[in-house]
């Protein structure tokens, strides 16, 4: 069975802390995705990465950064966390085949206060 | 810029009621076109998907939806909805031939299926 694990479902900080974000996947799949969640605004692209240590920005890359040292593992890291960064976080796999299915994990929810 | 547009943002039915669901996008080339829905507390999950062929695409737990090239659309239909069916609902395009398969979302619909 598909599986794609993050590493916390719940998670609060403060202001300025440095925040990682860890993502694991099970697939072997070459492409690993970060998104951002929010009410009314569906599901926006933070970055992607189609290879280890390859990645590329999304959509919304201000404030964010990832890191992808193994093929299983896709890391996203707030710099210095802020209150508009309070948010879910889905991380996702797919393969390299082109219209493959991505596979989401639970989400994080994060809260930086 | 390519985009995708649920225009119901929050839909409540009656148990056996029937269900429609928009979706369009701006896209002029070929696409790969996605449902994905996400139940209460749990994560998100494909409902089904449309490559090619037979625009009539049947899903999971009697989803279903069809694409119309002409009109840019790939509504998802229910017959009669459960209480079970209450989740949020998304739509998502894939540029066709893209191997980094990044989606284009909607914005989602929340569905509330009443007793």
């Amino acid at each position: 069975d598909v599986k794609v694990t993050q590493s916390s479902r719940y998670l609060v900080k403060r202001t300025g802390e440095k925040v990682f974000l860890e993502c694991v996947q099970d697939m072997d799949h070459e492409n690993m995705f970060w998104y951002r969640q929010d009410p009314g605004l569906g599901l926006r692209l933070i970055y992607f990465s189609y290879d280890v240590k390859m990645k590329e920005k999304g959509d919304i890359p201000e404030g964010y950064s990832v890191s992808r040292e193994k093929k299983e593992r896709f890391s996203l890291i707030l710099e210095s966390a802020s209150t508009n960064q309070t948010s879910m976080y889905l991380c996702a796999s797919s393969s390299r085949t082109s219209g493959d299915t991505q596979y989401f994990g639970p989400g994080t929810r994060l809260t930086v206060l | 810029a390519q985009s995708v547009s649920q225009h119901n943002h929050h839909v409540i039915l009656s148990e056996a009621a029937s269900l429609e669901l928009g979706c369009n996008y701006s896209y002029g080339g070929t696409v790969n076109l996605f449902w994905y829905v996400q139940y209460p507390g749990q994560h998100l999950q494909l409902l089904l998907k449309y490559f090619s062929g037979d625009p009539l695409v049947k899903g999971i737990k009697g989803f279903e939806a069809e694409f119309i090239k002409s009109k840019f659309s790939f509504n998802l239909r229910k017959p009669s909805v459960q209480w079970s069916d209450t989740a949020e609902y998304f739509c998502a395009v894939n540029l066709y031939g893209g191997a980094t398969n990044k989606l284009i979302f909607g914005t989602g619909t929340l569905l509330a299926v009443q007793p």
